[in-house]
């Protein structure tokens, strides 16, 4: 069974550095097939695309985020991190890590697997 | 604002059937698959629908999606309280601005 859990600090101060990681178990993020996601979801509101990265390091971000956004990985440790500079209150929100599935003409099985999700809250 | 529209809440009773809709464009629906999750707060968004309209290993068969033009349909049928959650679509959106897309979401309560 794929899991993933999400970690980092809960609490930001505007202008710096929000960081997370995603670990995943039961799966390989080196063994390629899948891409790995970061979704956020501010409060009371609906789901955000973050950006995704491969194994291989290639990415796709957010048009909306993408001069704030990094989004890495480490095969070693069998985690993908998110990072998100110059923070401000709008940022505060879950921060969702998930599991995509690559399209074919043939279909998309979405993003199967996600993490709980960890609250980030930007305030001083 | 969401790229997919979705309606805020729809309700019904225990055992009814009930229908989520997700509208968008030409851009997104109308040409990409198109995918349904389940949240309930706290926990791990799930995988319901994918394809338009598959299962994925584990969800019953009271849950259904279809697509038409550039809109989706979640069904959910014999309505049971832990279904009670919030439901979103997703896709992908080929437009300038590109990359996954999801509805707003729609609150389902089993009244």
């Amino acid at each position: 069974q794929v899991q993933l859990q999400e970690s980092g600090p809960g609490l930001v101060k505007p202008s710096q550095t929000l960081s997370l990681t995603c670990t995943v178990s039961g799966d390989s993020i080196s063994s390629g097939g899948y891409y790995w996601s970061w979704v956020r979801q501010h409060p009371g509101k609906g789901l955000e695309w973050i950006g995704y990265i491969y194994y291989s390091g290639s990415t796709s971000y957010n048009l909306s985020l993408k001069s704030r956004v990094t989004i890495s990985v480490d095969t070693s440790k069998n985690q993908f991190s998110l990072s998100l500079n110059s923070v401000t209150a709008a940022d505060t929100a879950v921060y969702f890590c998930a599991r995509v599935a690559p399209r074919s003409p043939s279909g998309w099985r979405g993003f199967d697997y996600w993490g709980q999700g960890a609250l980030v809250t930007v305030s001083s | 604002q969401s790229v997919l529209t979705q309606p805020p809440s729809v309700s019904a009773a225990p055992g009814q059937k009930v229908t989520i809709s997700c509208s968008g464009s030409t851009s997104n629906i109308g040409n990409n698959y198109v995918c349904w999750y389940q949240h309930l707060p706290g926990t791990a968004p799930k995988l319901l629908i994918y394809d338009n309209n598959q299962r994925p290993s584990g969800i019953p068969d009271r849950f259904s999606g279809s697509k038409s033009g550039t809109s989706a349909t979640l069904g959910i049928t014999g309505l049971q309280t832990g279904d009670e959650a919030d439901y979103y679509c997703g896709t992908r959106d080929d437009s300038l601005a590109g990359g996954e897309v999801f509805g707003g979401g729609t609150k389902l309560t089993v009244l």
